[in-house]
């Protein structure tokens, strides 16, 4: 499995942009890049994914860089309720279901965000 | 649809007796996952469903772990002669084949302890 390298931890001030760095040096050229985040008590839930192209969606944009080996979550701005462990994840295909995946989560980036 | 549900959220067991969690995923949803994750850790993927057939299964997932999905919509996850090694919570996720993005949604989790 391919893995990713995140930072254990970030700050944040509330209303602040955040950068989410994940370093992905094996990745190869069918992986796509995704983005869950864990709230405190719950499940992990989908931010966004993306290939090669930068993508944005409401509750986030992904900056791929040219040679996909890192990208960056980019929150605009932060909030409180932002707050969780963030996991880059890059998609792993079962073997003969065409497109299922399981998820390979390492230990992820917590940020705090702070008022 | 509320999303992902998962019963009971939390169990309490004593070393050796078996346990047996239920997953219900949104309606529609024709593929389920399950997912363990220890304290400090992020999910590890146990294994995949893809309507009633199990089409995946983690090296994790000993002998003494069951999982079924009988008519491919609820799923259940057995755990004979429970250790204290398998207090955890066990995360369930589900997915609709065909979608764009191939987002998995999680349920809240059963966190099982055993003492």
């Amino acid at each position: 499995d391919a893995k990713t390298t995140q930072p254990n931890s970030m700050e944040s001030n509330e209303e602040e942009p955040v950068h989410l760095p994940c370093n992905h040096s094996t990745i190869s050229g069918t992986d796509y890049i995704h983005w869950y985040r864990q709230l405190p008590s719950q499940g992990p839930e989908y931010v966004i994914h993306g290939l090669t192209s930068n993508v944005n969606n409401r509750m986030a944009s992904l900056a791929i860089a040219e040679d996909r080996k890192s990208s960056t979550l980019i929150l605009h701005r932060a909030t409180l309720r932002d707050a969780a462990v963030y996991y880059c994840i890059l998609r792993d295909v079962i073997q003969n279901t065409g497109t299922a995946s399981k998820l390979t989560f390492g230990t992820g980036t917590r940020l705090q965000v702070t008022l | 649809d509320t999303g992902v549900s998962q019963d009971p959220r939390h169990k309490i067991t004593k070393r050796g007796q078996n346990v047996t969690f239920r997953c219900d995923p949104i309606s529609e949803h024709n593929r389920l996952y399950w997912y363990r994750q220890t304290l400090g850790q992020g999910p590890e993927f146990l294994t995949y469903f893809q309507n009633e057939a199990q089409l995946e299964k983690s090296r994790l997932l000993s002998d003494r772990f069951s999982a079924e999905r009988p008519k491919g919509s609820f799923s259940t996850l057995e755990i004979q002669r429970t250790e204290q090694g398998d207090s955890a919570m066990y995360l369930c996720a589900s997915s609709l084949d065909g979608l764009p993005f191939y987002e998995q949604y999680f349920g809240p989790g059963t966190r099982l302890t055993v003492t």
